[in-house]
């Protein structure tokens, strides 16, 4: 029963536009989630991080939004480059058990 | 400041035959989790280890099992191996347990069973 899904396996954008990555979760119990950013060969990196007591959170070019009533989470990358081109996953969390979508391939194209 | 290492890198084994998993946690990290990472899927939870105890575990068999050693450093044991439990198996480390405590990957171990 996959609880968190990305829906969208791959996105490509074009360098400086901004990429927008989706994710969807079932449990209404997760109070934690988290974007992960995978490269080839290495292990996920945490990116960003959100409360479910809040809707927004910024760092930088990343932005998480957090609409509970839909049971959605989306990360806005302004402005894309070449080098954020990787897998990013979602993940969210009730206590200390994590919950990851299957990832989504984004490209950035120069 | 070290990372969280894994080893070993790459692993071949039979079906039915026993395999341990090591990990080293991040200098000061007191908390790892082991993940499963099945082709074309997220990372599914195997479980936690804070402080040398399990603190929680995710929709797994008994056959996985796990240890932390007194420098926090891991060991993932799964035994009777089956083809499904090829994947790649990745521990992270972290300062703590909660689920707001930053969890640093490891690069993972490659896990083929024939």
């Amino acid at each position: 029963d996959q609880q968190v899904k990305q829906n969208s396996p791959s996105l490509s954008v074009q360098e400086g536009r901004i990429s927008i990555l989706n994710c969807d979760y079932t449990n209404s119990m997760f109070d934690y989630f988290l974007w992960y950013k995978k490269y080839p060969a290495e292990g996920p990196t945490f990116l960003i991080s959100i409360s479910s007591i809040k809707d927004k959170n910024e760092d930088g070019r990343f932005t998480v939004f957090l609409n509970k009533s839909a049971k959605h989470l989306s990360l806005h990358i302004v402005p894309s480059q070449p080098g954020d081109s990787a897998v990013y996953f979602c993940a969210a969390s009730t206590g200390n058990q994590f919950y990851f979508g299957t990832g989504t391939s984004l490209t950035v194209i120069p | 400041e070290t990372g969280v290492t894994q080893s070993p890198t790459h692993l071949i084994k039979t079906r039915g035959q026993q395999v341990t998993l090591r990990c080293s946690s991040q200098s000061g990290h007191n908390t790892v989790s082991w993940y499963q990472q099945a082709l074309g899927q997220g990372p599914q939870f195997i479980f936690q280890y804070y402080r040398e105890e399990e603190n929680g575990r995710g929709n797994f068999p008994p056959r996985f099992s796990g240890l932390q050693f007194p420098n926090y450093s891991s060991e993932l044991n799964v035994n009777a191996l089956e083809l499904d439990d090829s994947a790649l198996y990745l521990c992270a480390s972290s300062f703590g347990q909660g689920a707001w405590e930053t969890q640093y990957f490891g690069p993972g171990t490659r896990l083929l069973v024939l």
